[in-house]
């Protein structure tokens, strides 16, 4: 029983390049969160994803940021141009549903990305 | 808006003893849930209690407890016989009903458990 998959753990990426960071969801999963954790910081909500669909983006930076969930395969969180202050630990999570019942949303281990 | 308070970046406790850690938070909102999180250095995001607010119980799990108290919006961890592998951060995180996986976190307290 895999749990939430993310990848790469560390990313080391020069200013201006692309970073992409992955997730797979708990088998069976068909929601997605994506978290930001700066030093010293909790985890920050950036955005959600249910399948091929972005719900809820109200946490994501408006420029360089992207996220999508595809039929198949991973979440890709997407920075573009990347700068010094991209520099934080992301962590993705999984769920099942949103329904009543359900209260728990699963966690990976998170990717450290470094902008050098 | 929600927001999630912590205010003890650290603390530190003998082994074998008790530790609470403290949360308040602020919220319109009627029916939602608190969850307390454990980091440590692997980064791994492990859930260690969760409260519904509907509930007056305080839940418990093993060692863990928590204090909520709806009105004062306070949710404070108690860790009993405390053990070198609590030393992590800890996070208290409150989520809405119904936005599973939409939580807002605390900045955390470092807890350090000395043999």
């Amino acid at each position: 029983n895999a749990g939430v998959m993310q990848n790469p753990r560390h990313l080391v990426r020069r200013r201006g390049q692309e970073a992409r960071l992955r997730c797979s969801p708990v088998k069976g999963h068909s929601h997605v969160y994506w978290y930001r954790q700066l030093p010293e910081e909790g985890l920050k909500f950036m955005v959600y994803l249910q399948k091929e669909n972005i719900i809820d983006e109200s946490g994501m930076p408006k420029e360089r940021f992207s996220a999508e969930f595809p039929k198949e395969g991973p979440s890709i969180l997407r920075i573009q141009q990347v700068v010094r202050g991209d520099s934080a630990a992301y962590f993705c999570a999984s769920s099942n549903d949103r329904g009543r019942g359900n209260t728990e949303a699963f966690f990976g281990q998170g990717t450290r990305l470094t902008v050098v | 808006a929600q927001t999630v308070t912590q205010s003890q970046p650290e603390m530190s406790v003998q082994e074998a003893e008790t530790v609470t850690l403290s949360c308040t938070y602020d919220t319109s909102e009627s029916n939602y849930y608190l969850f307390w999180y454990k980091q440590p250095p692997s980064r791994q995001m492990i859930l260690v209690i969760r409260q519904e607010a509907y509930k007056q119980q305080n839940a418990t799990e093993n060692r863990f407890s928590v204090n909520f108290q709806k009105a004062a919006k306070s949710f404070s961890l108690k860790i009993s016989d405390s053990q070198l592998g609590d030393t992590a951060m800890y996070f208290c995180a409150f989520m809405k009903q119904r936005a599973t996986g939409k939580l807002i976190f605390g900045q955390g307290t470092t807890l350090q458990v000395k043999p």
